[in-house]
């Protein structure tokens, strides 16, 4: 099993900053199959990115992902209070899909 | 537009069983996999099992193998999950999603449905 470390564990920062979430996978991910998502309380996850780097329908291109191998990045820019949630890595191989723990990020 | 809604959770014994559903529209339903992913409270997301859009292929996390059933009714646009010798460490919300093809992501969720198990 592919096992997902995210860092940091909780991000905070203003509304404008930009964030970078890290996701460490322990083999190798196909990058076609690593995704992000947001969750906010009480609310379902939402797909945020797709193949790496690919973002999901309606999703504003301040979201960005990149990486490859063992190491994948979710990038937000000009951050804004909405952006509060938790977000999570997922990858797909071999017929399983794991999630990273999630990373919480709060916006001052 | 996609729509999953998910029904037939509760309060459950240690045990004893269950089966959730979750109705699909909005999209050829037997054209897609879909997923169950649970979320135990406070916790992070857990895939669970997936199945291929014509029932052939089953796939089912190591922690659940043995337990959990995943099946689907294209017929009715339905997917389910049917859990056996219930656990307490079964409680958790209990989303179905819709695969996005040739990403590995899951593009739609339902809502979630919770499921307790206590004694």
């Amino acid at each position: 099993e592919t096992v997902l470390t995210q860092s940091p564990g909780t991000l905070s920062l203003s509304p404008g900053e930009g964030a970078t979430l890290s996701c460490r996978a322990s083999q190798s991910v196909n990058s076609r199959y690593l995704g992000w998502y947001q969750q906010k309380p009480g609310q379902a996850p939402r797909l945020l990115i797709y193949s790496t780097s690919s973002r999901a329908a309606g999703i504003p291109d301040r979201f960005s992902g990149s990486g490859s191998g063992t190491d994948f990045t979710l990038t937000i820019s000009r951050l804004e209070r909405e952006d509060s949630a938790v977000y999570y890595c997922q990858q797909y191989g071999s017929r399983q899909y794991t999630f990273g723990q999630g990373t919480k990020l709060e916006i001052k | 537009e996609v729509q999953l809604v998910e029904s037939g959770g509760g309060l459950f014994q240690p045990g004893g069983s269950l089966r959730l559903s979750c109705a699909a529209s909005g999209f050829t339903f037997s054209n897609d996999y879909m997923h169950w992913v649970r979320q135990a409270p406070a916790k992070g997301l857990l895939w669970v099992s997936g199945i291929n859009g014509d029932a052939s292929g089953t796939y089912y996390a190591d922690s659940v193998k043995g337990r959990f059933t995943i099946s689907r009714d294209n017929a009715k646009n339905t997917l389910y999950l049917q859990v056996n010798s219930l656990r307490v460490e079964d409680t958790a919300v209990y989303y179905c999603a819709k695969d996005k093809a040739d990403s590995g992501s899951f593009d739609y969720w339902g809502q979630g449905i919770l499921v307790t198990v206590s004694s």
